[in-house]
């Protein structure tokens, strides 16, 4: 099992531009989630899925979008980039929603916006 | 509004000794509390999860504990080693409306000096 992956690695984008980051898991869970983690700040809630077809936004929402077509996947886009959005990202899954479950992260896409 | 502190300075210690982390908590009543290992350019992995109604939980040479009264939540590493040596996040976790919301702390880096 590959586990959480995210595609891509790194981007540089300029003000304005868009773009959307994958994130893809195959270990059948049904909770998926983003985070950016910048220094200082730690990890913050930006949205997530509890199912297929079914997106909410989280503690940072703003300036991004989701979509959840397939249950292995998680999209997040950010249609006009802003340099306040320069963060790594990362995407995390869990199993179900019951209380004890960890999350598993993938190894996060580090955004820089000019 | 709910906040998480953990130790902001690197904590470093020296090989063979017991390592502490500490994170406290406010305005928040977590069912659980999740502590995860974040190495520099990865994404956070899961090591441990206490209920509210432990007191602690050992695994290997881990051990964390839960004092709800004191809002606070202290890791173990015993024996360190040099590979201990990583950020450590505490992340407190409350079903909210059908999910499991976690926060996560700002993490302490630890630094195991051989």
């Amino acid at each position: 099992n590959a586990g959480v992956t995210q595609t891509p690695k790194f981007r540089v984008l300029k003000t304005g531009q868009s773009m959307t980051l994958l994130c893809a898991q195959d270990m059948n869970h049904e909770y998926m989630y983003w985070y950016r983690q910048d220094p200082g700040m730690g990890l913050r809630l930006i949205h997530y899925s509890v199912g297929e077809g079914t997106t909410a936004k989280g503690e940072v929402p703003d300036g991004y979008n989701v979509s959840r077509l397939k249950k292995q996947n998680f999209l997040l886009g950010l249609e006009s980039a802003a340099p306040s959005q320069t963060s790594v990202y990362f995407c995390a899954s869990t199993l179900t929603s019951s209380g004890n479950n960890e999350q598993f992260f993938g190894p996060g896409t580090r955004l820089t916006v000019l | 509004s709910q906040k998480i502190e953990q130790n902001s300075e690197a904590l470093n210690i020296q090989e063979g000794k017991t390592a502490t982390l500490t994170c406290n908590y406010t305005n928040y009543s977590p069912a659980y509390l999740q502590w995860y290992r974040q190495d520099p350019g990865r994404g956070p992995v899961f090591l441990l999860l206490i209920r509210e109604n432990e007191k602690e939980k050992r695994k290997e040479r881990l051990k964390v504990t839960f004092d709800t009264t004191l809002k606070q939540s202290l890791f173990h590493i015993t024996a360190s080693q040099p590979a201990d040596s990583a950020t450590y996040l505490c992340a407190p976790q409350k079903d909210s409306g059908g999910y499991q919301k976690v926060t996560f702390g700002t993490g302490t880096k630890l630094q195991v000096i051989p």
